[in-house]
């Protein structure tokens, strides 16, 4: 199947600096991908949609601000976790349609597990 | 979107078949039935999807009711390593439309 990936798979940083977490679409085009954030023992929460060539659409109670989403290309899209604090270590999750047929099924990325010194 | 509802949890042994309910009484006509697998610390992993009666691939089985306000998930002969979360959406399958988790089914299998 399509294959989604993440980079960095984990990272530690210390509170008040600026991560950024690279989605990326190895065998096909997105010009739509999604991120999650999934906290210990539960589900994924939609945080935003990435679209290619315009801004990214936020969900309600997402700062927009402070996750700051960049798709830079058909198969690159980025979420950069600014002035990252501890409450902001998490699962981080992104996924990409694959247009196929007859339905599209979303692949999603291996996560990001950021924790926030 | 449907809202969907599962089980929170299953319990099951090695070599059984594991069929796991969703309900989503409000279901549109161009929603589709989706179910993932996600291990602890991993993105989830597409299982199969389908709009109505039954699909079956090569890992499990899908059957869906004519009203479609149910949906099935059947896996056959569960191993240790199918312990997992399985969640059940239903969104329409148009680029551009979210998938909105909800809280899923954790399985756990025993030998």
């Amino acid at each position: 199947g399509a294959v989604v990936s993440q980079h960095p798979s984990w990272v530690i940083c210390k509170s008040g600096t600026s991560v950024k977490i690279e989605c990326r679409s190895l065998d096909f085009q997105a010009t739509t991908m999604f991120w999650y954030r999934q906290f210990p023992k539960q589900s994924l929460m939609l945080m935003a949609t990435s679209n290619e060539g315009s801004k990214a659409t936020y969900e309600q109670g997402v700062e927009k601000d402070k996750f700051l989403i960049n798709h830079a290309s058909l198969t690159l899209s980025t979420l950069t976790v600014t002035s990252a604090h501890p409450e902001d270590s998490s699962f981080y999750i992104c996924s990409a349609p694959l247009a196929g047929g007859f339905t599209d099924t979303q692949y999603f990325g291996p996560g990001t597990r950021l924790t926030v010194l | 979107l449907a809202k969907t509802t599962q089980p929170i949890s299953m319990d099951s042994y090695e070599g059984q078949e594991v069929n796991i309910t969703c309900s989503h009484n409000n279901i549109a006509t161009n929603d589709y039935i989706t179910w993932y697998q996600q291990f602890p610390s991993q993105g989830p992993r597409f299982i199969i999807q389908g709009y109505k009666t039954k699909v079956t691939n090569e890992v499990a089985s899908l059957f869906i009711p004519a009203d479609r306000k149910s949906s099935t998930l059947s896996l056959p002969r569960v191993s240790l390593s199918d312990t997992a979360v399985y969640y059940c959406l239903v969104a329409t399958n148009q680029a551009g439309t979210a998938l909105i988790f909800g809280k899923g089914t954790t399985l756990s299998v025993s030998s």
